[in-house]
């Protein structure tokens, strides 16, 4: 069974429009993360959130804009898509204790095409 | 910032040899280092989280070494398979802090173990 469960698993957008990522935990864990895998770029970290607090935001643009209703949850709103958002969302959490902050565990991604 | 440089970007071995993959990175407070395997369509899974410079940690069919000095991970596949075929990633991060979760990975590198 997935513990992070990221839906949907593919997504597909007109350009403009506004869309929602959504990434559930089932591990315990007190820390997620939004990371971006686009075409012929790395994985890129986007932001982190430790009691469903804002710790880091790596993403210039304000159109990205995670949202925490729930500890275990962490959506990601995109809004005003752009052809250029196009790219494999992934959501990622850990334990924040010494030692474990970096064992990330990950989802299976979203895929966005926006088009 | 952090740069992280993966090589080589695709290695076709065949079965029982090794399979050799580098990264080098730029950062000197680089604290943790870690390599994960993505096989099509799935999540990433984290193979070995390391933090001890110049030395080789071992994990089930593949040894893993850092050396600090040189800014360098290695991921070394021995007797390499056909369930091995995958992208590999390696990723850096700093210490704590404002860095929580926030990964630097390399553009990948995919392998083909060829029966």
């Amino acid at each position: 069974d997935p513990k992070i469960i990221q839906k949907p698993k593919y997504l597909v957008a007109v350009t403009g429009s506004e869309k929602i990522l959504i990434c559930e935990q089932y591990l315990g864990h007190n820390a997620m993360y939004w990371y971006r895998q686009s075409a012929k770029k790395p994985l890129e970290f986007m932001f982190s959130y430790s009691y469903q607090k804002l710790m880091d935001n790596q993403t210039a643009s304000s159109r990205f804009q995670p949202q925490s209703s729930k500890k275990n949850h962490l959506d990601l709103q995109i809004t005003a898509l752009k052809p250029d958002d196009s790219a494999t969302y992934f959501c990622a959490s850990s334990q924040e204790r010494t030692g474990d902050n970096e064992r990330l565990f990950f989802g299976h991604g979203t895929k966005l095409s926006v088009l | 910032g952090e740069q992280v440089e993966q090589r080589p970007p695709h290695l076709s071995v065949r079965e029982g040899d090794s399979a050799f993959i580098t990264c080098t990175y730029t950062d000197p407070n680089s604290y943790y280092f870690f390599w994960y395997k993505q096989e099509p369509g799935a999540s990433l899974q984290l193979l070995m989280k390391v933090f001890s410079s110049t030395e080789i940690n071992e994990g089930q069919g593949f040894t893993v070494l850092l050396n600090k000095k040189d800014k360098r991970l290695s991921l070394n596949l021995t007797a390499a398979h056909p369930g091995d075929s995958a992208a590999y990633f390696c990723a850096v991060s700093a210490r704590g802090g404002s860095a929580l979760g926030r990964l630097h990975f390399g553009a990948g590198t995919q392998l083909i173990v060829i029966p």
